[in-house]
């Protein structure tokens, strides 16, 4: 299994400004992805983070406004820039680890970010 | 494409009753991971359960138990005697079995256990 921890747990942040959440988990893992979770809603992937490349991002979710890096095997930050009050939600980290054929899925507790 | 249907949006259930939540799900894999997982309201995502494809056997833990039938495409949970503390939103969860690609959630199911 795997252990992630995210910071900060929760945030409140002024609108324009930006926030970088970290994500490292306690063993390599193959894959890590970064989900938003806004109001009352379900959980979207925003991209796939990969080490060593850029980030994969699902449709609607563009680099400029979330940023992502992946600098080794066990720790990813999303930042999200420019902040708006459209942008309050839980964001989660996931890992993906497993040998071939088998994988576990992981989160972690979440970042509650509110913005004002 | 894969898709999660949770139809029950909210569902109130007085202390000790039974309560059942459904999930049906649409995928092209053969073979495929289904996940619960539970948010109480400080916001966690918490595991509880997760079923192979080709492993239809149901399962009980403690008062939660899952049935899952592969032929109507359904893994549905069950909790029995429902406790204030059941009080959350219940996700269900769909990722192909190979590869390392992103889970489909559900839309959740908030369950409200009234004391």
């Amino acid at each position: 299994s795997a252990v992630i921890s995210q910071k900060p747990s929760r945030d409140i942040c002024q609108r324009g400004t930006s926030l970088t959440i970290q994500c490292q988990v306690d063993s390599q893992v193959t894959m890590m992805f970064w989900y938003r979770q806004q109001p009352g809603q379900s959980l979207t992937l925003i991209a796939t983070a990969n080490q060593g490349s850029e980030a994969t991002y699902e449709s609607g979710f563009v680099i400029d406004k979330f940023p992502i890096s992946r600098p080794n095997l066990t720790f990813s930050t999303l930042t999200v820039s420019n902040m708006s009050p459209e942008d309050s939600s839980i964001y989660l980290c996931s890992a993906r680890t497993g040998g071939k054929g088998h994988t576990e899925a992981f989160f972690g507790q979440g970042t509650r970010l509110t913005v004002v | 494409a894969q898709k999660v249907t949770q139809a029950q949006t909210e569902i109130s259930v007085v202390e000790k009753e039974d309560v059942t939540l459904d999930c049906v799900y649409e995928t092209r894999d053969t073979t495929y991971y289904l996940f619960w997982y539970k948010q109480p309201p400080s916001g966690e995502l918490v595991f509880l359960i997760r079923r192979n494809s080709f492993d239809e056997q149901n399962e009980i833990s403690g008062r939660y138990s899952w049935n899952f039938q592969k032929s109507t495409s359904s893994f549905n949970f069950t909790i029995t005697a429902s406790q204030v503390v059941d009080s959350a939103v219940y996700f269900c969860a769909l990722t192909p079995y190979r590869g390392y690609q992103k889970v489909t959630f559900g839309t959740g199911t908030k369950l409200q256990v009234i004391p």
